[in-house]
């Protein structure tokens, strides 16, 4: 059965501090990994993976893909308050769904 | 540009009552999906559409029934709702996932459903 598993599951960090998200997954077909970032309410893209080795960046946080290890992080450096959600990452199986991940509760503290 | 609406946003139901969860998007996509998400679960995909005139299962849609009524609507029907079926639900869209092409999903943002 297909799965994704992050860790850890819960972070507690102060504000300027530097976090690193872990996201593995056992697939039987792969295609490509996805970032979200939720909130409140609903999720919000960030990263879309799909060669490893090649960083995606986007202000303070950025991602890489490692297929060979099957997993990838997500760096956020510099935290501030609003970096406080759950990050989820999910990955495109070829098939017409995706599957996620139960995300890391991320919560930066002044 | 409203992106994925939602309605209603909460809703409180009795064991055995049905309703219907109602989902739009403005962005001509033509896939939609719903998800429900449980603490510490993640999402999990109930049910999609890829194009519009066809649905199929996901992952978890025993006691669910969907109606893709044209390319921007996708609802969602409980037809007698259980106390398991408490959840906060999510409708999404994403382009047509075509030619080995991954597309980002959009969601809505979500209906808290309680059963009692």
């Amino acid at each position: 059965e297909d799965k994704v598993v992050q860790s850890p599951l819960s972070l507690v960090v102060h504000e300027g501090d530097t976090v690193t998200l872990n996201c593995s997954y056992e697939v039987t077909n792969f295609r490509s990994l996805l970032w979200y970032k939720q909130e409140k309410k609903a999720p919000t893209f960030l990263f879309m993976l799909t060669s490893s080795g090649i960083e995606k960046k986007s202000g303070r946080l950025s991602s890489i893909l490692d297929k060979k290890e099957l997993s990838s992080i997500l760096n956020i450096t510099a935290t501030q308050t609003g970096d406080s959600a759950i990050y989820l990452c999910a990955y495109d199986n070829y098939g017409q769904n995706f599957v996620f991940g139960p995300g890391t509760r991320l919560s930066v503290l002044p | 540009n409203a992106g994925v609406t939602q309605t209603p946003k909460f809703q409180v139901l009795k064991t055995g009552q049905s309703m219907t969860l109602q989902c739009a998007q403005d962005m001509n996509h033509n896939s939609m999906y719903w998800y429900r998400q449980d603490p510490g679960m993640g999402l999990r995909l109930i049910y999609y559409s890829a194009s519009e005139g066809t649905t199929d299962k996901g992952e978890v849609p025993n006691g669910y029934n969907v109606s893709r009524l044209n390319k921007r609507e996708f609802s969602l029907r409980l037809e007698s709702a259980a106390p398991s079926q408490t959840s906060v639900y999510f409708c999404a869209s994403s382009e047509a996932r075509l030619a080995g092409l991954t597309y980002e999903q959009y969601f809505g943002p979500g209906t808290r459903l309680t059963v009692t």
